[in-house]
């Protein structure tokens, strides 16, 4: 079973903050992503990346960066945090791109006061 | 761009029955991949089923199949003989194929089902 470990599990700031959300995946897949859960929306894409130093833009990158700096860790900055990024982040992974199924971690809820 | 909806906010029905919830889709690729995940109480978010679009045949797993109609660009969600621990929120989704490295999953808005004892 793949393993897909995000921290912190909760995270309070205040706006303007920089926060940093951590994943690791252990089984070697060479795709991870981040998105964000909204009552309403769903799942959003943030961004995403097929390896090693490469980022791929999703459909809600304002105010996201990433950086993917192993295969195992993949990063998400928010470096002037702001109430509207309070949401739920789930990180995941896939083996390939297209046809594959994704890994979830456990989420990491935010909160910008 | 690609488009995932599901209209069905809530669904609610008694153990043991069948439910079927609703998700359709836009596309200008000609292949594609549809997807259902389930989210948990815990917050948990499983893979569950795949219907790739060039297949004709529905996809079944256990108690889990899809109803998938291409000409309507919709693909449904069946659970027989449902159970409390089937209750949690189902998302659909669907990856086009781009080119190999830049497929991205993109998720309707989740229907949250309830299994009455």
């Amino acid at each position: 079973e793949a393993a897909v470990t995000q921290s912190p599990r909760n995270k309070v700031t205040v706006t303007g903050g920089n926060v940093t959300l951590s994943c690791r995946q252990t089984n070697s897949h060479n795709y991870m992503y981040w998105y964000r859960q909204d009552t309403g929306h769903g799942l959003r894409l943030i961004h995403y990346s097929y390896g090693a130093g490469n980022l791929q833009i999703g459909d809600v990158p304002d105010g996201y960066k990433a950086t993917r700096t192993t295969q195992e860790d993949f990063f998400l900055l928010l470096e002037l945090a702001s109430p509207s990024q309070t949401s739920l982040y789930f990180c995941a992974s896939s083996d390939r791109g297209w046809g594959e199924t994704l890994y979830f971690g456990s989420g990491t809820r935010l909160t910008v006061l | 761009a690609q488009k995932v909806t599901q209209t069905q906010t809530s669904i609610s029905v008694m153990e043991k029955t069948t439910v079927t919830m609703d998700c359709v889709y836009e596309t200008q690729d000609s292949s594609y991949f549809l997807f259902w995940y389930k989210q948990t109480a815990s917050g948990e978010i499983v893979f569950l089923i795949r219907q790739d679009s060039y297949k004709k045949e529905n996809a079944t797993v256990g108690h889990y199949s899809l109803n998938f109609q291409k000409p309507k660009s919709s693909i449904g969600l069946i659970i027989t003989a449902t159970q409390i621990e089937d209750s949690a929120v189902y998302f659909c989704a669907m990856r086009e194929f781009m080119n190999y490295n830049q497929g991205k999953l993109i998720f309707g808005q989740g229907t949250k089902l309830s299994i009455k004892p």
